[in-house]
């Protein structure tokens, strides 16, 4: 079955630490690959997109993704983390053919030590 | 660019009663999706309208419905009501293609008592 899995439920890092949240997908065909992030009372903010081409994608807010087809991963990183990082953040696929809605993972709380 | 309105942001609600929600996606976005959020079940697709038409369901019952009008806008009807369709409902619109990224509103936040 198509699965996007985020394996940990929430991560405590020091401001200004280096961060990377998990993400491993489940299809066929390597779909396309998304990163959002929700603040608390606010809709999903996107922070990069993988299609092809390039393995490492750059986003706003100094985030990057790097894909991985022989691990079916798409981690996201953050050299330097701020405090205003602290959110929730989800990764998602959207399959290239069949249903065309994303899929989304269970979510990655951050908080964010000062 | 004025990014995707989601009408009303707070909604409550009691059991057996009916809600429309309403969507207005970017300017010169052709599809609209609508997803469910709870603790539980986490995002959930709903249904994706494009040029007016139903082109994507999830699996929900069919108390869940909605339609779009020629000028792109959304609105989701739940009829109905159930203490279990207590969520925030998220609106995302696209120009349609699945290359196409989808850009969320901040959401309707519905509570049934």
């Amino acid at each position: 079955a198509q699965s996007v899995t985020q394996p940990d439920i929430h991560i405590t890092v020091s401001e200004g630490a280096s961060l990377e949240l998990r993400c491993n997908y489940s299809y066929g065909a390597t779909p396309y690959l998304f990163w959002y992030v929700q603040s608390p009372g606010q809709g999903l903010q996107l922070l990069l997109k993988y299609f092809s081409g390039d393995t490492l994608v750059q986003g706003i807010k100094g985030f990057e993704a790097e894909f991985k087809r022989s691990q079916s991963s798409f981690n996201l990183r953050k050299p330097s983390v701020h405090w205003s990082d602290a959110a929730e953040y989800f990764c998602a696929a959207m399959p290239r053919t069949g249903a065309n809605n994303l899929f989304f993972g269970t979510g990655t709380r951050l908080t964010v030590i000062p | 660019k004025a990014g995707v309105t989601q009408t009303p942001r707070y909604l409550i609600k009691t059991r057996g009663q009916q809600v429309t929600l309403s969507c207005s996606p970017i300017s010169g976005h052709r599809s609209v999706s609508w997803y469910q959020q709870t603790p539980g079940q986490g995002l959930q697709f709903l249904f994706e309208y494009f040029s007016e038409t139903q082109r994507n369901k999830g699996n929900f019952p069919g108390r869940f419905s909605g339609r779009q009008f020629s000028n792109s806008r959304s609105e989701m009807n739940v009829s109905t009501l159930e203490l279990g369709d207590s969520a925030l409902y998220l609106c995302a619109s696209s120009l349609g293609g699945r290359d196409q990224p989808q850009h969320f509103g901040d959401g309707t936040r519905l509570s049934i008592l």
